[in-house]
């Protein structure tokens, strides 16, 4: 079956560092969805892709689809304390809609 | 947020006994889908469905059932909890080719 894989599992940052986490598929991505978990919390939407090579930013955040879909990356620039978590990608799959979840990259921010 | 509701949020269960977590959404949404959530091994999906009546098996189904016989409500029943069934479980919503709103979780304790 597909196995959606995040690199690395476990970050740890000084605050204004820049941090990037890397979701790589045995198949190709149909859309890629990614999302942010606090600790103690619930998984949070952040944004979806759909096209090959797609770029997109949401403030100091930017996402990128590979050009052969079977990749996705998410880049943190100068990331600060309210970044701490998880972040997930996830891939929407199917007439059924099947999201089946990577395994996630734990982000630690500190002073 | 959006309208879901998981119950209980947390249970003490013994080895051997019947669970039923319960999914409740009020946003019409066709989608539902359950996952468990365990240290190191991200969101792992356990059944989703597609429609009332409709469901399938996701990557770690074997030990659950699920049923949808409205569309507000998607549960998910443990015949025999088993120690390896303590985990967090999430429940998810969705319209389709849109984002998922995930529940607040439900922490299950088989001892």
């Amino acid at each position: 079956g597909q196995q959606v894989m995040q690199i690395p599992q476990y970050q740890h940052v000084q605050e204004g560092e820049d941090f990037t986490t890397y979701c790589n598929s045995s198949t190709t991505l149909s859309n890629i969805q990614w999302y942010k978990q606090r600790p103690g919390g619930h998984p949070v939407f952040l944004i979806q892709l759909v096209k090959s090579g797609e770029v997109k930013k949401q403030k100091r955040l930017t996402f990128q689809f590979g050009e052969a879909k079977k990749n996705s990356s998410l880049h943190i620039t100068a990331t600060q304390t309210t970044d701490v978590g998880t972040y997930f990608c996830a891939d929407l799959t199917g007439t059924a809609s099947k999201l089946t979840f990577g395994t996630g990259t734990r982000l630690q921010v500190t002073l | 947020d959006a309208g879901i509701t998981q119950s209980p949020r947390h249970k003490v269960t013994e080895t051997g006994t019947p669970v039923t977590l319960r999914c409740h959404q009020t946003e019409n949404h066709r989608y539902m889908y359950w996952y468990r959530q365990d240290p190191g091994h991200g969101l792992r999906l356990i059944h989703y469905s597609y429609g009332v009546k409709d469901t399938d098996k996701g990557e770690v189904s074997d030990g659950y059932s699920v049923s949808r016989s409205k569309t507000e409500d998607f549960l998910l029943t443990l015949e025999s909890a088993t120690s390896s069934q303590t985990s967090v479980y999430f429940c998810a919503i969705s319209s389709g080719r849109a984002e998922a709103f995930f529940g607040q979780g439900t922490r299950l304790t088989v001892v």
